[in-house]
């Protein structure tokens, strides 16, 4: 199956930093990526749709100003945290829909990123 | 839009019983239906779907139902093996964006 590729896989920063998370298809270009946000024991909580080479697209009570998603090249999406805090602490997790045939095909998670803000 | 709930939220078998987890959904325009496997700490995987013009799938061990009149679907385990333990989250799709459920927590005992 298609391979989606992203880093860190975890990261620990100071709060008031920014942290900048990569998200990459290796095999097949993605004209849309996915971001969702995951609590220890909860479902994936989708933060806001990547379309590529337009702006991104959020979820209501998500904020775009602290949620910083570029999705510059068909293969690659970034999610940058703002100033973080710990309460921004998460497993944050992008992912991918290989394109072809009827428009909502397989999604392709890549393997999350652990934040820890202290 | 769309909401999915998930039941049960965790769900303990003996190896080589069945485990069934049942989903219903809200919006009825919701035309697919994934269901994912994720061990701790490590990326959903995608074990099986169903299309709204399906109403049965199967593969291996595997199964899955959809009742589009009910907007229920559930996903059907049999001969369940230790490696079946971990979570696992039913979707919804409406074009591009998947809505989950909260998940089931699947505990295989040997």
């Amino acid at each position: 199956g298609a391979v989606v590729s992203q880093h860190p896989s975890w990261v620990i920063c100071k709060s008031g930093t920014s942290v900048k998370i990569e998200c990459r298809s290796l095999d097949f270009q993605a004209t849309t990526m996915f971001w969702y946000r995951q609590f220890p024991k909860q479902s994936l909580m989708l933060m806001a749709t990547s379309n590529e080479g337009s702006k991104a697209t959020y979820e209501q009570g998500v904020e775009k100003d602290k949620f910083l998603i570029n999705h510059a090249s068909l293969t690659l999406s970034t999610l940058t945290v703002t100033s973080a805090h710990p309460e921004d602490s998460s497993f944050y997790i992008c992912s991918a829909r290989a394109e072809g045939g009827e428009t909502n095909e397989k999604l392709f998670f890549g393997s999350g990123t652990q934040l820890s803000v202290l | 839009g769309e909401n999915v709930e998930q039941h049960p939220s965790t769900l303990s078998v003996q190896e080589g019983d069945s485990a069934v987890i049942k989903c219903t959904y809200s919006d009825s325009a919701s035309n697919y239906f994934p269901w994912y496997k994720q061990e701790l700490g490590k990326r959903p995987q995608l074990i099986i779907d169903i299309r709204s013009n399906v109403g049965e799938k199967k593969d291996q061990r595997i199964a899955v139902t959809l009742n589009k009149t009910a907007k229920h679907f559930s996903l059907h385990i049999t001969e369940t093996q230790p490696e079946d333990s971990a979570v696992y989250f039913c979707a919804a799709s409406l074009g591009t964006k998947l809505t989950f459920g909260g998940g089931t927590r699947v505990l295989v005992k040997p």
